[in-house]
């Protein structure tokens, strides 16, 4: 059964404190690990999709690393506008067809001006 | 290009009834994914229906279904609601395929039950 472990669980950082959210996952046949963003009273909005360990890619603030257990996600001098629920999420291969995404219970993060 | 779209936005029903969510993927997008969010247990998995057929399905009751149409739009149906079904009903679609492409989520519906 695929697992995800996100943390801390909740994370306050002053504005321009740069730090980073940890993934940890175990799946049988790793197809995409997945980043999203969660706004309160809203669905997830997609981040970043990681293949294969090694894999790096960096959107604004925003980087995101993989290996073969865990994934980071670096976030570089935020804004209060980078407060939000950023959740992981795997989706293995059970041979056949795609399956669902896995998720994490999310890090609230919190950036105070 | 319009997003995923999901109605109602909010719903509230009694204990034993039953309740019909319905989902827009994104123009051209096939594949259609159901998710429940709860504080408690984050967000899991329902199904997935590609071309009308169900593809996944994730460890619910079988009081939880759905269908996919000619058109993908998707709805999902739960039946002889429990207090526990109480949650938020995400909606992702996705072009398809095997390989795991970013899935785009609605806002989703808020559905309490009394």
């Amino acid at each position: 059964e695929d697992q995800v472990t996100q943390s801390p669980e909740a994370l306050r950082l002053q504005e321009g404190e740069s730090s980073s959210l940890n993934c940890s996952y175990t799946v049988s046949g790793l197809r995409g690990l997945f980043w999203y963003r969660q706004d309160p009273g809203k669905g997830p909005e997609f981040l970043f999709t990681l293949y294969s360990a090694g894999e790096e890619k960096e959107k604004e603030r925003l980087k995101a690393t993989l290996t073969k257990k865990e994934s980071f996600l670096h976030i570089t001098a935020p804004k209060p506008e980078d407060s939000a629920t950023y959740l992981c999420a795997v989706q293995g291969s059970t041979g056949g067809g795609a399956d669902g995404l896995t998720f994490g219970k999310g890090t609230h993060l919190i950036i105070q001006p | 290009k319009a997003g995923v779209t999901q109605t109602p936005r909010y719903l509230i029903k009694t204990r034993g009834q039953q309740v019909t969510l319905s989902c827009s993927p994104i123009s051209g997008h096939r594949s259609v994914s159901w998710y429940q969010q709860t504080p408690g247990q984050g967000l899991q998995f329902l199904f997935e229906y590609f071309s009308e057929t169900q593809r996944n399905k994730g460890n619910f009751p079988g009081r939880f279904s759905g269908r996919q149409f000619s058109n993908s739009r998707s709805e999902m149906n739960v039946s002889t609601l429990e207090l526990g079904d109480s949650a938020l009903y995400l909606c992702a679609s996705s072009s398809g395929g095997v390989t795991g492409r970013g899935y785009t989520f609605g806002s989703g519906t808020r559905l309490t039950v009394v």
